[in-house]
């Protein structure tokens, strides 16, 4: 079955820290994947997709098939980034794309 | 310029009553979806609408969870019965193309009591 596993409920770092937010996938064909971010009293958002290999707002993600990960990092981690983080896999099957959403990470970057 | 909106943002209502959701996508998307999101888990499909038609409805828990989608805009999410368990916030997200990027709503929090 398709899953999606964020293993961390909550990342507390120290502003200018490092961060690496995990998310493993069960997928058995060629996936696709996002990374969402929810800021508080925000809607929920596209931060990035593999696809793109993009570099948004300091955050990227590589996909590696071999241990079925696509974690998020950033060098040094800012305040503004203390936000919920959902990554999602996109079932892109019978003509539209649906998201399987992991049950996200909350990051705190304190001061 | 204007994003999904979706109504009420916040419902109470009784065990037992029905509820209607509505979401209203960006103009112009064809593909509109709804999700849930329970306490401390993910967001949930629910089901899929492309134009009017819903080819996945998979996603719905039980029979008394339907949606329709009307004029290829607004859609629907009604809820017979309500227990308890179906609280959560809803949520409504559409994209202009299939595999584009989805747009979310705001969400309707839903609370059982």
């Amino acid at each position: 079955a398709q899953r999606v596993t964020q293993p961390e409920k909550l990342l507390s770092v120290f502003k200018g820290a490092p961060v690496e937010l995990k998310c493993n996938y069960s997928y058995s064909g060629s996936p696709e994947l996002f990374w969402y971010v929810q800021y508080s009293r925000q809607r929920l958002q596209l931060l990035l997709r593999h696809i793109s290999r993009e570099s948004i707002k300091g955050f990227t993600a590589d996909l590696n098939k071999g241990e079925t990960s696509f974690h998020l990092k950033k060098p040094f981690a800012q305040e503004e980034d203390s936000a919920m983080y959902y990554c999602a896999l996109s079932l892109f099957s019978g003509g539209y794309n649906k998201l399987i959403f992991g049950a996200g990470t909350r990051l705190a970057v304190h001061p | 310029g204007a994003g999904v909106s979706q109504s009420p943002s916040n419902k109470v209502t009784e065990k037992g009553k029905d509820v209607e959701l509505r979401c209203d996508p960006i103009s112009g998307h064809t593909a509109l979806y709804w999700y849930r999101q329970s306490l401390g888990q993910g967001l949930e499909f629910l089901i899929y609408f492309q134009g009017n038609s819903a080819p996945d409805k998979s996603g719905l828990p039980s029979d008394r969870f339907s949606a329709e989608r009307t004029g290829g805009s607004v859609s629907t999410l009604t809820i017979q019965r309500t227990q308890q368990e179906d609280s959560a916030v809803y949520l409504c997200a559409s994209s202009q193309l299939i595999r584009d990027n989805q747009h979310f709503g705001d969400g309707t929090r839903l609370s059982i009591l």
